[in-house]
């Protein structure tokens, strides 16, 4: 079964600075989704990835999937207190099947 | 057009009982999937539900769990005679036709069993 493994698990930053989760997969990826998730709280869909070499923003946070389909990493510039949450990395299995990794706990301190 | 719906959003139940759990997916979206994260751990699949048809319940536990999704009304996950491991949080998503991997998650409903 496909496995994703993210990097790391746990994230302490400044504020301001920047910053990068790894998302990295057992078999070639065929769609790559990144979630934020606040303790406690449901999963925000940020961004779904498909093509090798694809690259997608939204507002400061920048997500890519390598040429090989197989690791995908999401940047945060000049990270902020609200960025702080749970990051999650899903890929599709099979149709309406998917899996997630375990997840980067992010805090930003102020 | 509201979101992927579940209710309740907190549930509080005791060794024994059962829970009910419940999902309304996004409007126009017939696909629904349910989720169950535990403490600690990370989010992991349980059913995949179409209109009157479980497609995938691969990742449900073999007794006491059951979902079903009827024509009409909310989706339906529901644990019987529950026990303190079934306290987790249980995410519901839904898609619409034709792209079953374009998932939008529910808030969730955290399930404590006492």
């Amino acid at each position: 079964s496909q496995e994703l493994e993210q990097s790391p698990q746990s994230l302490i930053v400044q504020e301001g600075k920047n910053l990068t989760i790894n998302c990295t997969s057992s078999k070639t990826l065929y769609g790559l989704y990144w979630y934020k998730q606040k303790y406690g709280e449901g999963l925000i869909f940020l961004m779904m990835l498909q093509k090798g070499g694809e690259e997608k923003s939204h507002e400061k946070i920048t997500a890519k999937l390598d040429e090989k389909k197989q690791q995908s990493s999401l940047h945060i510039t000049a990270s902020q207190p609200s960025h702080a949450g749970i990051y999650l990395c899903g890929a599709a299995i099979n149709a309406g099947k998917s899996t997630f990794g375990d997840g980067t706990t992010l805090t930003v301190k102020p | 057009n509201a979101g992927v719906m579940q209710n309740p959003r907190h549930l509080v139940r005791r060794r024994g009982q059962e829970a009910r759990l419940r999902c309304s997916p996004m409007k126009g979206h017939s696909h629904v999937y349910w989720y169950r994260q535990l403490p600690e751990e990370g989010l992991k699949f349980m059913v995949y539900l179409q209109k009157e048809n479980i497609i995938d319940e691969s990742g449900m536990p073999k007794e006491r769990f059951s979902a079903e999704f009827p024509k009409e009304g909310p989706s339906i996950l529901r644990i019987q005679q529950v026990v303190r491991g079934d306290s987790a949080a249980y995410f519901c998503a839904s898609s619409p036709p034709g792209l079953r991997d374009t998932q939008y998650f529910g808030p969730g409903t955290r399930l404590t069993v006492l």
